[in-house]
């Protein structure tokens, strides 16, 4: 079974500059979770998704930060303008309804 | 908000030694605890979790973990590590109603040869 895909691996921007980061879910899996990790610390969550309904995100800086999960499954996380602190490791994650979170690889962002 | 404590940011053994890795949480209510594992360039994998029943709860590899509700505490455990088990852990809690996972800093294994 496939895990969570996420894309790109990797990401350097200059500051100011647009960015935007996708993750696949597990197969089936309706829920999914968007997490930042930043240097040093654990993951912290973003937004949370059941099916292509946004049911807490009440962690996302929304002056900059957007998401969205059009068809349920497939989700684009969204930084514009992308500032020097937002630097960090952005984790995609999936679930069942009420089970456990399967994570993917992340995307790492450097912003200059 | 709930907060995860991990006590230990940096741990550094010998191989064949013991472990115990602690973890405590805030959040008094129902919880579902959770050990992640990040070994060095990979994703973070699940190495056990608690959900209720048996509060000794073995993961893969060897570990186990004790869920103790009077103390808020759900420690790591493994009797001998093995130089393969270097990586981060990491100690999550969900529970009072959020479904998102509450992380705590993390503790960088260090195994010796």
């Amino acid at each position: 079974e496939a895990g969570v895909v996420q894309s790109p691996r990797y990401k350097i921007i200059e500051k100011k500059q647009p960015v935007a980061f996708w993750c696949n879910p597990i197969s089936g899996h309706n829920t999914l979770y968007w997490y930042r990790q930043n240097l040093g610390q654990g993951p912290e969550l973003l937004i949370r998704y059941e099916n292509e309904e946004a049911v807490d995100d009440s962690q996302l800086p929304k002056d900059r930060f957007s998401a969205e999960r059009l068809k349920g499954v497939d989700s684009t996380l969204k930084i514009q303008p992308a500032e020097l602190g937002d630097s960090a490791v952005y984790l995609c994650a999936s679930s069942e309804r009420v089970g456990t979170q399967y994570f993917g690889p992340g995307t790492r962002l450097l912003v200059l | 908000a709930q907060s995860v404590s991990q006590h230990n940011h940096h741990v550094i053994l010998s191989e064949a030694a013991s472990l115990e890795l602690g973890c405590n949480y805030s959040y008094g209510g129902t919880v579902n605890l959770f050990w992640y594992v990040q070994y060095p360039g990979q994703h973070l994998q699940l190495l056990l979790k608690y959900f209720s029943g048996d509060p000794l709860v073995k993961g893969i590899k060897g570990f186990e973990a004790e869920f103790i509700k009077s103390k808020f505490s759900f420690n790591l455990r493994k009797p001998s590590v093995q130089w393969s088990d270097t990586a981060e852990y990491f100690c999550a809690v969900k529970g009072g109603g959020a479904d998102g996972l509450t992380f705590g800093k993390g503790t960088h294994l260090i195994i010796q040869p």
